[in-house]
């Protein structure tokens, strides 16, 4: 079985600041690992995926992920967020022989002015 | 392409009531999903279906039914709705040929009182 963990339930930054969003995941099997972004009242859209290659991934808006096997971690990052990127973001795996993905609780990100 | 529809986008329920929650992709999809999202919990899978005419329990069945007939079509029905019911419930489908990438609706916010 596999599990999610995203160390941060919310948080907050300024425009125009670097942000990292952490996430960690635990399995036994080899995964693909993907992050979701959740605006207000929608439905979840895809941001990046890792599936295999290069551990760099680079997604929509600007958003990239890094593929830690070692550490078994995936943390998401932005160099610089908009007041548009305020989301609920969620890190999400699949085990290689599957179709089921299994979902952090999710991390709040807020970017004031 | 419309990619995944929900209907309805709200519902208040009283308890012992029931209601179908539909949903249709037309991307061709053989995989589709049913999750609920209650705060600060992440997403939960309810059902799910590999194609038409094959369904299996997620993580939280209880309390709920799935039927898939066709390809385009998985229906969500709760029986007897109770107030632990009310929640954000989504539908998702994904393709082997996209890793399993998979593709939200708009979700169904559903009350019962």
């Amino acid at each position: 079985a596999q599990s999610v963990t995203q160390l941060d339930s919310q948080v907050p930054v300024f425009e125009e600041a670097p942000v990292e969003l952490r996430c960690n995941y635990s399995s036994s099997v080899s995964v693909y690992l993907f992050w979701y972004v959740q605006y207000p009242n929608q439905g979840l859209q895809l941001l990046l995926k890792y599936l295999s290659g290069s551990t760099l991934v680079k997604g929509i808006n600007g958003f990239e992920a890094e593929f830690n096997k070692s550490q078994t971690s995936f943390h998401l990052r932005k160099p610089s967020v908009h007041i548009s990127d305020t989301a609920e973001y969620f890190c999400a795996v699949r085990p290689g022989d599957g179709s089921r993905l299994t979902f952090g609780e999710g991390t709040q990100l807020t970017v004031n002015p | 392409n419309a990619g995944v529809t929900q209907t309805p986008k709200f519902r208040i329920l009283k308890i012992g009531q029931s209601m179908t929650l539909q949903c249709t992709q037309d991307m061709n999809h053989n995989y589709m999903y049913w999750y609920r999202q209650d705060p600060g919990m992440g997403l939960k899978l309810i059902y799910y279906s590999v194609g038409a005419g094959i369904t299996d329990k997620g993580e939280v069945p209880n309390g709920y039914n799935v039927s898939r007939s066709t390809t385009e079509d998985f229906p969500l029905r709760l029986e007897l709705a109770a107030p632990s019911q009310t929640s954000v419930y989504f539908c998702a489908s994904s393709s082997w040929t996209s890793f399993h990438e998979q593709f939200f609706g708009p979700g169904t916010r559903l009350t019962v009182l």
